[in-house]
């Protein structure tokens, strides 16, 4: 079906360290959305791509639409200690299908 | 004041409660949605509702009912709950349509315990 596999499922970084997560289907997907949760909030949206290969960043993120449509990645450089969350995949086609999240955690 | 706002954000209810949460959002969008997030499991999507009528419904209980009397508003009514239905419950809204259409926006949810 069109579950999202998201790896790795927790991250325990060095603050200034660079961070990758990835995100993968079986299914193909029109958008692929990156959001971030902090704890007790809901999903803030992150990032949105639209089309097979966009490459794009929103300051210290970047994100990418693969070119199979079947996977996406997250990057953050110079990670600072509120970067801390959790950051969630989505595909979207009828409807919007959510990965498990990937917890990072920063250390001073 | 936030794009999506839901209340309450605390919720503990018995077994045999009747309880409503609500969502309202101020970002003039035409398509609304209800998703369960319980502890380590994905984002599940309850209900959708485009241009204020239910498109979806992913096979979910009847002991939730949605309603949505207009597009700014959103309501999950709570009936005979299990203590598995335990989770925070999170409004979106979205346009719903065109190059941005799937841009979906979220509450700050409801953290809801059936005891």
């Amino acid at each position: 079906g069109q579950q999202l596999n998201q790896s790795p499922q927790s991250m325990f970084i060095q603050e200034g360290e660079d961070v990758s997560m990835n995100c993968t289907s079986s299914s193909i997907f029109n958008t692929w959305l990156w959001y971030k949760q902090d704890p007790g909030e809901g999903p803030v949206l992150l990032i949105a791509l639209y089309k097979a290969g966009e490459l794009t960043s929103n300051g210290r993120l970047t994100a990418q639409f693969g070119i199979t449509r079947k996977d996406s990645f997250l990057n953050i450089s110079a990670s600072i200690p509120s970067d801390v969350g959790i950051y969630f995949c989505a595909g979207h086609n009828n409807d919007m299908r959510f990965g498990a999240g990937t917890r990072l955690t920063v250390k001073p | 004041e936030t794009g999506v706002t839901q209340t309450p954000r605390h919720l503990v209810m018995g077994m045999t409660n009747k309880k409503s949460l609500k969502c309202e959002q101020h970002l003039g969008h035409n398509a609304m949605y209800w998703y369960k997030q319980s502890a380590k499991k994905p984002l599940e999507l309850m209900f959708v509702y485009n241009f204020k009528e239910q498109t979806e419904n992913n096979s979910v209980p009847s002991r939730f009912s949605p309603e949505c009397p207009n597009s700014s508003h959103l309501f999950l009514h709570l009936h005979t709950l299990q203590p598995e239905d335990s989770a925070l419950y999170l409004c979106a809204s979205s346009q719903g349509e065109g190059p941005w259409g799937t841009e979906a926006f979220f509450g700050q949810g409801t953290r809801l315990t059936v005891v």
